[in-house]
């Protein structure tokens, strides 16, 4: 069965400074996804990784995959209240098996 | 271009009702999926579908059942509601590409009493 943890599951983050979130899976996956929710609302797809070493930025995000540990990292460099949001990593295949999600607050 | 929609975007039932959630996506998207979304926890898929008529069980698809005549729509059925199923559903859809990711519908909230 695989499973797919996150760590932090809560992250309280202060404007300005920079966090990880972690993603660990528990088999072999060719792709890892990251999707941000905000509350109420539905899943916007953030990066989509496919390969070992894959790394992928936008904006203040940067994700990266290590297929070999099965590791995925979600940075967040010099937060912003915007970014407060939940932020879940899924892999597949068939369908997506997500993580519990990071609950991310940005405050001042 | 609408993305892919739900129907309703939220209903009550009683326990033991039935009811039909339908989905419906405008990108021409092979695969289609319906996930299950309760307070605290990330999405789990319940069932699947890779084209028109095929359907696939996922993590969680027992008191549920699914069909996909047309390639735009997927429709999820509760026969028997029970207050178990009580959360929120979201249906996604993608193409068959590698590099593809899944893109969601804005949920269903379903409150079985």
């Amino acid at each position: 069965e695989l499973k797919v943890e996150q760590n932090p599951l809560f992250l309280s983050m202060q404007e300005g400074k920079n966090y990880t979130i972690y993603c660990n899976y528990s088999t072999t996956s060719d792709r890892l996804y990251w999707y941000r929710q905000d509350p109420g609302k539905s899943l916007e797809s953030l990066f989509v990784l496919l390969s070992n070493g894959a790394v992928k930025q936008e904006g203040r995000l940067m994700a990266s995959l290590d297929t070999k540990a099965r590791l995925s990292t979600l940075h967040i460099t010099a937060a912003v209240h915007d970014l407060s949001a939940t932020y879940f990593c899924a892999v597949d295949p068939p369908g997506l098996s997500f993580g519990a999600g990071t609950t991310v607050t940005v405050r001042a | 271009n609408a993305g892919v929609t739900q129907t309703p975007k939220f209903r009550v039932l009683k326990t033991g009702q039935s009811m039909t959630l339908l989905c419906a996506q405008d990108m021409n998207h092979e695969y289609m999926y319906w996930y299950r979304q309760d307070p605290g926890m990330g999405l789990r898929l319940i069932h699947y579908s890779v084209g028109e008529g095929t359907t696939a069980k996922g993590e969680v698809p027992d008191g549920y059942n699914v069909s996909r005549l047309k390639k735009q729509n997927f429709l999820l059925g509760l026969e028997s509601a029970a207050p178990s199923q009580t959360s929120v559903y979201f249906c996604a859809s993608s193409s068959t590409g590698y590099w593809e990711t899944q893109y969601f519908g804005p949920g269903t909230r379903l409150l079985v009493l």
